[in-house]
Formats: structure tokens, sequence, C-alpha cells
């Protein structure tokens, strides 16, 4: 099935430091969200965007909707250990009888080190 | 609010036997469950959508006849694995969206299947 390119794979990064990860398709979605997933864990969800161009916060997690509809962004500020986890994108469509299936991206692998 | 379990959390099994994962909704109704697959360093992949007293719709490449789901009620869904083989060891996820709360999949811990 399709999948979601999403950037990077992984990171290395001081705690505090801040993160950026990104998300592209080559088709438009009408809702982007993103999930952190803990080892052995589901998917939680972090954020939600419903709107082109939207930029939502949740704490320190801000997340973008592309204007194109096709991308999106997450940062995370002031890293803490416990962000350590694998964080997915996903894009959903809006077409009637599609049940809003979701699309994941491959995920970003993050690591603090304390 | 918005709570999904999944039974067992984990399961080892022999190659050629049936296993069957649930997954409820604790205190929603769910209209609709998904089913996914995830290997190891893998993303999630949409298996199937089951819609509760209709036949599950199945992604291009996952065998229905292999896949069985059942959506017998508004909180529960069940995936059986028909005779397992090593290849079908993974992580399987559900989740459910419920009717009324917009198009929010809300989702399971995950059951781990190792098929020796």
């Amino acid at each position: 099935g399709q999948q979601l390119n999403q950037s990077p794979q992984s990171m290395f990064i001081q705690e505090g430091e801040d993160v950026s990860m990104n998300c592209t398709s080559s088709s438009i979605f009408n809702t982007w969200l993103w999930y952190k997933q803990d080892p052995g864990e589901g998917p939680v969800l972090l954020i939600a965007l419903y709107k082109a161009g939207e930029l939502t916060s949740n704490g320190r997690l801000t997340a973008q909707f592309g204007i194109t509809r096709k991308d999106s962004f997450l940062n995370i500020s002031a890293s803490i250990p416990s962000d350590v986890g694998i964080y997915f994108c996903a894009g959903q469509k809006d077409s009637g009888g599609s049940n809003y299936k979701l699309t994941f991206g491959k995920g970003t692998l993050l690591t603090v080190n304390p | 609010g918005a709570v999904v379990s999944q039974h067992p959390s984990r399961v080892i099994c022999k190659s050629g036997t049936s296993v069957k994962i649930e997954c409820r909704s604790l205190d929603f109704q769910a209209t609709t469950m998904f089913w996914y697959r995830q290997f190891p360093k893998q993303s999630l992949m949409l298996m199937a959508t089951s819609n509760e007293g209709s036949k599950a719709t199945y992604e291009q490449g996952v065998e229905k006849d292999k896949f069985l789901i059942n959506h017998a009620s508004l909180t529960l869904s069940t995936l059986t694995v028909t005779s397992a083989h090593p290849e079908d060891s993974s992580f399987y996820i559900c989740s459910a969206s419920r009717s009324g709360y917009g198009n929010e999949q809300f989702f399971g811990p995950g059951t781990r299947l190792t098929v020796l």
C-alpha cells in the first residue's frame, strides 16, 4: 500500500535540543496526524491537523499542515529523555465510503541522550 | 475515555495452528475497527477495515481466507490468523473509531504473535 515519505529515519540528540521531522506525500490528504509509539505499545495520538496551513501546538510539540496538503512537519522543543520513541506521521482521506483509512509514514526513531 | 484493549498481549503458537486476537472498545461503541500489522522496525500497514455487522474490507495483498475478521458487536472485533506460519509473526494492532466523533482512530496496545 501507499506510504508517506518521512524523514529523518532516525535522530540522536542531546537532552534540551529541539527536533524537527517531516512527511511528504505525492497525494493530498484532508487530515494529517502525528503519533508516538513506545516499544511494544500501540501508537498514541500527539497532534491532529485538519486544515491546510494550520499550525497547532500541544505543549512542547508543534505541527503544521502544509498549504498544498501534501506535507506536514512536527517540531519538539527542549527535548527530554521521555521523548524517546518512534514518531509516525499519518495521512487521512475523507472520501465518503473510505472509512477514513490512515496511511502511515515509515517513522522517525528518536533517541535523547541525557 | 476512548480506551481500546487487545487480548492477548502476547501469543506463541506452533506452525499450522490458528490464533484469535480480540479487540475491544471499553467505553464507547466502535462503528468501525481497523486491523494493522507491524513488522520489526517498520511502519503500520493496514490489513482490513471492519464495520459492525458487515464483511470486512481487506487491503490489496491481504488474504481474507487467512486473516478472518469478525465484528459481531459494536465493542468487539476479532482477527483470526488461520494456519499460522513463521512469516505471520508480527505485531498486530487494532484501532477503533466511534460514531459521531469524527474520524479519529483510537489504537489498542497491540498483540505480539510469534509462530514457531
